[in-house]
């Protein structure tokens, strides 16, 4: 069965500090991984995705196969990146998205 | 930029009723799914739609649970005969190919079952 784990459910950061969101996946077939950011009261949307490496809003993730990881960073934190954030993983060519808990990110002034 | 929308934002209902939540994808898309949020849990895979047919569905996704689109626009969730623990938020999402690549969500109808 395939998992995602975000192990901290709450971070809390000073702007202009980097930033790691972690993530963790189970699954024996080849996944795609994405990462998801809400903000407040608005919809999902889709930050990133392993396969296309982009750099979006500042934030980057790699897929590491070896550990089973996709952890979201950004190097210096800023106000607006405050949101709710999901990883999640499908399977290759198949439909259904699996997300883990989510980690909610406070940028501290 | 095209948006999924979905109403109504927000639904009280009795325990015991049926209710619809109504989304509209976006007109080129062609899956169509429904994912819940239970508050303070993670966003939970429900159903998935094709060619006018359930593609996939989690075992969630019980006989109580039932989706159609009527019109070519809209997507429908029914939910016969709700339950408390059916109080969740409920996403829609459309793509317009298989995979998580081209997902768009709606902003979510939370559902409160008293």
């Amino acid at each position: 069965a395939q998992r995602v784990t975000q192990p901290e459910k709450l971070l809390s950061v000073f702007k202009g500090a980097p930033v790691e969101l972690k993530c963790n996946y189970s699954y024996s077939g080849s996944p795609e991984l994405f990462w998801y950011v809400q903000y407040s009261r608005q919809r999902l949307q889709l930050l990133l995705r392993h396969i296309s490496r982009e750099s979006i809003k500042g934030f980057t993730a790699d897929l590491n196969k070896g550990e089973t990881s996709f952890h979201l960073k950004k190097p210096f934190a800023q106000e607006e990146d405050s949101a709710m954030y999901y990883c999640a993983l499908a399977n290759f060519g198949n439909e259904k998205l699996t997300f883990g808990t989510g980690t909610r990110l406070t940028i501290i002034p | 930029e095209p948006e999924v929308t979905q109403t109504p934002s927000h639904q009280v209902t009795q325990m015991g009723q049926e209710v619809i939540l109504r989304c509209v994808p976006i007109s080129n898309h062609l899956y169509f799914y429904w994912y819940r949020q239970i508050l303070g849990q993670k966003v939970e895979f429900l159903v998935s739609f094709y060619n006018n047919e359930i593609s996939e569905k989690s075992e969630i996704f019980d006989d109580q649970f039932s989706v159609e689109r009527p019109d070519g626009s809209n997507f429908t969730l029914k939910i016969r005969s709700t339950k408390l623990e059916d109080s969740a938020m409920y996403f829609c999402a459309s793509s317009v190919r298989t995979g998580g690549l081209g997902y768009t969500f709606g902003s979510g109808t939370r559902l409160t079952v008293v």
